[in-house]
Formats: structure tokens, sequence, C-alpha cells
């Protein structure tokens, strides 16, 4: 079946560091994959997506680049801010999980606490 | 495009009673998601819906839990018998069908379920 691995969390670091956070996944088919954000209090917001391999996808000076020979999708930030303090989701959608839903396969999350 | 809305916020009620959450998709989305969150972990996929047809269930999903989508419009997702195990986060997601898994979910802020 589909899984996806992040990072544990949480992460701490101060502003304007360089953030990496890790995300593997497998999957059966050739899925998409995202990066969804949950800010304290709010639902989940997509914040990039990439559909297939070498793609990178970036939003908000995020990115991260579908590497299939890695079978990852990291998340990076050259210089973060403490308003992206959040917790960080890595998921995948796959075409041949269920009978074609493209349900979302989820990581556990990474909390991410960016200091002043 | 007012975005999926989800009601109520929060839903406190002793074990045993029945509950029912509403979800409200983005108009023009034809497939609707129901997942759970616990606290520490990512969404789990329950259920899926394109129109008014549930195409898709999780394992997770038992017989105390059922989901309609009279109309191909908005969602309840209702738990009979509620247990100490249900207290969870539901959350409601939509999604455009375009016959890809490149399609981002778009979350609603979710249902706060907690039994007593």
């Amino acid at each position: 079946g589909n899984s996806v691995t992040q990072m544990e969390g949480p992460v701490t670091l101060s502003e304007e560091a360089f953030l990496t956070i890790n995300c593997t996944y497998t999957a059966t088919g050739y899925p998409s994959l995202f990066w969804y954000v949950q800010y304290p209090g709010e639902g989940l917001q997509l914040l990039l997506k990439a559909t297939k391999a070498d793609d990178k996808g970036s939003n908000k000076g995020f990115e991260a680049t579908y590497r299939k020979e890695t079978t990852s999708f990291h998340l990076e930030k050259g210089s973060v801010q403490v308003s992206d303090s959040a917790v960080y989701f890595c998921a995948l959608s796959d075409s041949k999980s269920g009978a074609g839903s493209y349900q979302l396969t989820f990581g556990k999350g990474t909390k991410l606490s960016v200091i002043p | 495009d007012t975005g999926v809305s989800q009601d109520p916020r929060h839903k406190i009620t002793k074990r045993g009673q029945n509950v029912t959450f509403r979800c409200d998709p983005i108009s023009e989305h034809n497939r609707l998601y129901w997942y759970r969150q616990t606290l520490g972990q990512g969404p789990e996929f329950l259920t899926y819906f394109q129109n008014e047809a549930q195409l898709e269930k999780s394992r997770l999903l038992s017989d105390r839990f059922s989901a309609e989508r009279p109309k191909g419009s908005f969602s309840t997702l209702e738990i009979q018998r509620t247990e100490q195990g249900d207290s969870a986060m539901y959350l409601c997601a939509s999604s455009l069908d375009t016959g890809h898994s490149n399609q981002p979910q778009h979350f609603g802020d979710g249902t706060r379920l907690s039994i007593l």
C-alpha cells in the first residue's frame, strides 16, 4: 500500500534559518505529491504540489522537488519567518489507490516553530 | 469561492450518543472526501463521493459511521453510539474531477469531536 514518512518533529529554528523537512514515500502507481500546511487553529492549506518526476513545486518561498529515484519530496525554505510556524504535512495522491478516488495519504506531520 | 465549510466547529457529547456533521464543498467541486485526524497524526481517509455516489469507504469506517451526499451537494457524516475512540478532528475536503491525481483537495477547518 501507499505510505508517507516525514522527519520527526518538533523542529525549532531561529528566524532567517534554512529549513529542510524530509519526506519519503511508497506508492503503487505514479503519485502526485503535495505539501499541506496547518497554521494554529486553522484547517489544512495546500502549500505546493508536483505531479511528475523532477517537477519542482514552489510557493511563498518554499520549494520541493519530486525525486523518483529516491522516492523523496523534501520541503525547503531558504529563510524562515516567525509566521511560518505551523505543522507541515507531506501527502501523496495515487491513481492506483482505491476505486479511482485519488485519496490522499498523509505523513504524520512536522511541527515547525520559528523564534525571533 | 467561499471555500469548504464545516459545521459545527466543535461537538462535545456523551458516549453512546449520535452525532451528525455537515460539510459544504466548493460549489463546482464534484469530489468530496471525509478524513479523520487524531492528535499528532496526519489525516486518514474515511470515505469518498463523486457527485451523490459514495464510491469508496475505508476500513476505518465502522458500521456505526454513515455518510451521505444527497443531490451531490453538501454531505453529512453521522456517527451512531459514539465511543471514546471516536474523539478526533473530522475533516472534509473537495476537489474537481479531471481524471488525474494532481488535483489538489481543498479542506475545511474541520469538526472537533470530543466524547465525554
